[in-house]
Formats: C-alpha cells, sequence, structure tokens
C-alpha cells in the first residue's frame, strides 16, 4: 500500500515562472491539504481539497491555487514566483475530509528553489 | 489570528535524559495533534488530543492536553538517539477550524 507520494522531489525556477506540483494521496484517503515549510520553520497551511473543491485555505494569495482530480489526487500551481516561494511544499491526505481531527499523513514533500 | 507558540526551540540532551516541549494557543482548541519531523524528512503524526486534560501515553512518550484546552505538552523519559528531531504541535480551533502548526522544538541527543 503506497502512502503519499509526490513529484518532483526538487524543483528550480527563476522568478516570476509558474510551477505546479504533483500529489497522490495514500490509497483510500479523499481529502488533501497542502502545506509550505520554510527553512527552520512548521508547515503553514495553504489550502485543503474535497470532493474536487477548495473546503479551506490559508493566508496565501491568489497565485497559490489547485485542484483535485476525480481520483482523489492533487496539484498545486503557484504562479509568478517569487524569492520568498522557496520552501518544502508538503502535501497531506486523510479520510473523510469533512470531519475535522482526522489523522493525516505528509509526503516527502517537494523542495522547491526560486532563484 | 490564531497563534501556537511551541518552547522550547531548541533542546540538547544527553542520552538518558528526559526532555519536555510546550505548546500554548492564542485560542481555544478543539483538539491538537502532535508530528515529529527528523532532519531532511516530513512531518510524521504521532498522536492527537481531543479531551480537556486528556493523558496519553505511548512508550517513552507522554502527551497532555490542558484543562482549558489551549496548551499541550510532550515529555519523553529517557530519551534515545533515536528521538531526535523536530516536534510539532498543530492545534485545530477558532472560527475557522484549520490546523495550525506550532514553532516546533528541535531536539538534539548526544550519546
Amino acid at each position: 500500500d503506497a502512502g503519499v507520494t509526490q513529484s518532483p522531489t526538487h524543483l528550480i525556477k527563476t522568478r516570476g515562472q509558474q510551477v505546479t506540483l504533483r500529489c497522490s494521496p495514500k490509497s483510500g484517503h479523499d481529502t488533501v491539504s497542502w502545506y509550505q515549510q520554510a527553512l527552520g520553520q512548521g508547515p503553514q497551511f495553504i489550502f485543503q481539497y474535497y470532493e474536487e473543491e477548495e473546503r479551506q485555505r490559508g493566508n496565501f494569495p491568489d497565485r497559490f491555487s489547485g485542484h483535485q482530480f476525480p481520483n482523489y489526487s492533487s496539484e498545486l500551481n503557484v504562479n509568478a514566483l517569487l524569492l520568498g516561494d522557496s520552501a518544502l511544499y508538503l502535501c497531506a491526505s486523510s479520510s473523510q475530509g469533512a470531519v475535522p481531527g482526522n489523522e493525516q499523513f505528509f509526503g516527502p514533500g517537494t523542495r522547491l528553489t526560486v532563484l | 489570528g490564531q497563534q501556537v507558540m511551541q518552547i522550547p526551540q531548541y533542546q540538547h540532551v544527553q542520552e538518558g535524559e528526559d526532555f519536555t516541549t510546550y505548546c500554548n494557543s492564542s485560542t481555544t482548541l478543539s483538539n491538537i495533534q502532535w508530528y515529529k519531523q527528523r532532519p531532511g524528512g516530513h512531518p510524521v503524526f504521532l498522536i492527537q488530543l481531543v479531551k480537556s486534560g486528556e493523558v496519553k501515553k505511548q512508550k517513552r512518550l507522554t502527551f497532555q492536553f490542558g484543562e482549558a484546552k489551549k496548551n499541550s505538552s510532550l515529555h519523553i523519559t529517557a530519551t534515545q538517539t533515536t528521538d531526535v528531531g523536530t516536534y510539532f504541535c498543530a492545534g485545530r480551533g477558532g472560527a475557522t477550524n484549520k490546523l495550525i502548526f506550532g514553532t516546533g522544538t528541535l531536539l538534539a541527543v548526544q550519546p
């Protein structure tokens, strides 16, 4: 049983470019949450997808958008990249997205570097 | 907005010593989760506490949820080198009920 998978593992972009990160949730999970973790800090909640809709959103600008597909996989898109977007982007999956507090399983993350 | 702070930021102990990290929220929480992140790794779920005053144990780890549901602690008895990593609390509460991670405590264990 595969856990949460993310691709790519590492990515280097330049300012102004756009990036798409991908996540496949753990088998049986229907909810995907995305987090940004800057070096030495805790994960910051970006948004959560359940039933192909954005259910919750953190304090991130509209440059950050996402999508969830019918197979529960998800994408995180970031437009007009800034140097400050450099971080580890974590995807976490859980089941029964409408129920707060369920255990989340994190993927290995995508390390994004913006030059 | 809701803030979750942890102290200390960093703790260096000798193997066999005990370790405690404290988590404090600016708002009342509906539940709190604890995660461990090894250097270079991703957060791994440890436990969830829901009830006021709840105490849960996992081998050498003891987790507590405060009576007011605004603070929590993680205590490790007789640390081992495998305990090295950053411990995060993550609280859900406030008007939005979003999961907010704490600032983390980095534990270093010297053999």
